[in-house]
């Protein structure tokens, strides 16, 4: 089992639409990031969070310590939000950082 | 901008070849990590400098090596390369402890 699990694998969605992304993980964890990577893939980070909620434009982080598990909802889409969304955690051990394997969002106008 | 550069952004070479890869990290940050991904795989994680020291070490094959310099930067050896070490490298930086910031990336060819 991965230490890091994303879902959905795949999202398409339309315009306009709410969406939210998954990351649930099973290590102790010291900080979260949400990464987004972009069709021609360069690397943005997006947030890094440790506790509670973090809001930056349309985007929204949260995260749960105590279930493991942290969410990246993006409001009022747009086809320019169409890239790959990677959760990685920041392992408290070590500070190593463990990537999810990726959620692909593709926004159809 | 993140602040970290890379280069070259693209590098075309030959089977068993040798090449290096630059990463200068954002001004103040003392930690350089250094990630692989393959054609539609996930980042790999190949090794961590942290002020010139290696702190860190990854799924970093024994023909790849790294080092920083006094000045922060980083590069990244890799030689007698075969067609599978075709990828984007990207290098990160970071104080140590919070967030990374990535480069743009350096596109190997393997050919």
């Amino acid at each position: 089992k991965n230490e890091v699990e994303q879902s959905p694998q795949n999202l398409t969605a339309q315009e306009g639409e709410f969406i939210t992304i998954n990351c649930s993980y099973s290590v102790g964890i010291s900080a979260l990031h949400w990464l987004q990577q972009h069709p021609g893939g360069g690397i943005v980070s997006l947030f890094m969070l440790s506790s509670g909620k973090k809001k930056h434009g349309r985007l929204i982080a949260t995260i749960n310590i105590q279930e493991k598990h942290s969410s990246l909802h993006i409001t009022a889409s747009h086809p320019r939000d169409s890239a790959v969304y990677i959760c990685a955690v920041l392992m408290d051990s070590n500070y190593q950082l463990i990537w999810g394997a990726g959620t692909k969002l593709i926004i159809k106008p | 901008d993140s602040g970290v550069t890379q280069t070259p952004k693209h590098l075309i070479t030959a089977t068993g070849q040798r090449v290096t890869l630059r990463c200068s990290p954002r001004s103040g940050d003392l930690s350089v990590y250094w990630y692989q991904q393959s054609l539609d795989q996930g980042l790999q994680f190949l090794i961590q400098y942290y002020n010139g020291e290696e702190r860190a070490k990854g799924n970093i094959l024994e023909r790849f090596s790294a080092q920083q310099f006094p000045d922060l930067h980083s590069e990244l050896n890799l030689s007698s390369l075969e067609l599978g070490d075709s990828a984007l490298y990207f290098c990160a930086s970071s104080d140590g402890l919070s967030e990374q910031f990535f480069g743009p990336g350096t596109r190997l060819t393997v050919l």
